[in-house]
């Protein structure tokens, strides 16, 4: 059973920093492109960042693009977004989820993990 | 950017009833286009992709149709859990990957 766990959300001052993980099972990681979306209280769902399989692409939403990093550890399983310069507007519970293939071309996601939020305020 | 606009934005329907949702993409996502749909407090879970082909496990009940701009969601007779928030998605054009505002689709 795939399942995707989000940790390292919380309440943090703008400006501030925060790092996010998203902890992989039930299937082989290292096959999957991933993805970071996320969805403000009570909004819809904005994505954020892709990476393929193995960290040869990567892209982000111009609204995170210079202050968040994806990234992604195949030997551990996990995927992890960095997200500096924290802004008010970035309040989300941001969700990992998994692409159906390697590649993050013309690939949907197809598992999505529960979420953390992350408030900046 | 491609600009993902679902219609209605609320449908009030009772169970047993046939539910259409539409979604409009303002540029070709030739068949590029999923669907999902989310419950309160829960994580958006995959009905349809590739526009009409059905995730694993998803009910017969839900069928995607629709290429290029234009495509439709159904349901052909809704159950008391099917009520939820359903936004489409498309993944031809990148970055960014889209969503639609969503449908609520409510109990009448």
């Amino acid at each position: 059973e795939v399942q995707l766990v989000e940790s390292g959300g919380g309440l943090v001052q703008p400006g501030r920093s925060l790092r996010l993980s998203c902890a992989a099972s039930g299937f082989i990681f290292e096959d999957y492109a991933m993805h970071w979306v996320r969805q403000a209280p009570g909004k819809g769902l904005e994505w954020v960042s892709a990476i393929n399989w193995n960290s040869g692409l990567i892209e982000y939403a111009d609204s995170v693009k210079g202050r968040f990093t994806i990234s992604r550890d195949n030997a551990r399983n996990s995927l992890f977004l960095q997200m500096n310069s924290l802004r008010v507007e970035d309040t989300a519970l941001y969700y990992c989820a998994k692409g159906m293939m390697g590649s993050i071309f013309g690939v949907v996601e197809d598992y999505w993990g529960q979420g953390t939020l992350v408030t900046v305020s | 950017e491609i600009v993902m606009t679902q219609s209605p934005v609320t449908l009030s329907l009772s169970p047993g009833d046939r539910a259409t949702l539409s979604c409009r993409a303002s540029h070709s996502v030739s068949s590029k286009l999923a669907w999902y749909q989310q419950k309160p407090g829960q994580a958006p879970r995959l009905l349809i992709y590739g526009a009409s082909t059905r995730a694993s496990g998803i009910p017969d009940r839900f069928s995607g149709t629709g290429s290029g701009t234009e495509f439709t969601l159904t349901i052909s007779s809704l159950q008391s859990e099917d009520f939820a928030v359903y936004y489409c998605h498309q993944y031809d054009n990148w970055p960014p990957w889209t969503f639609g505002q969503g449908t609520k689709v409510e109990m009448k």
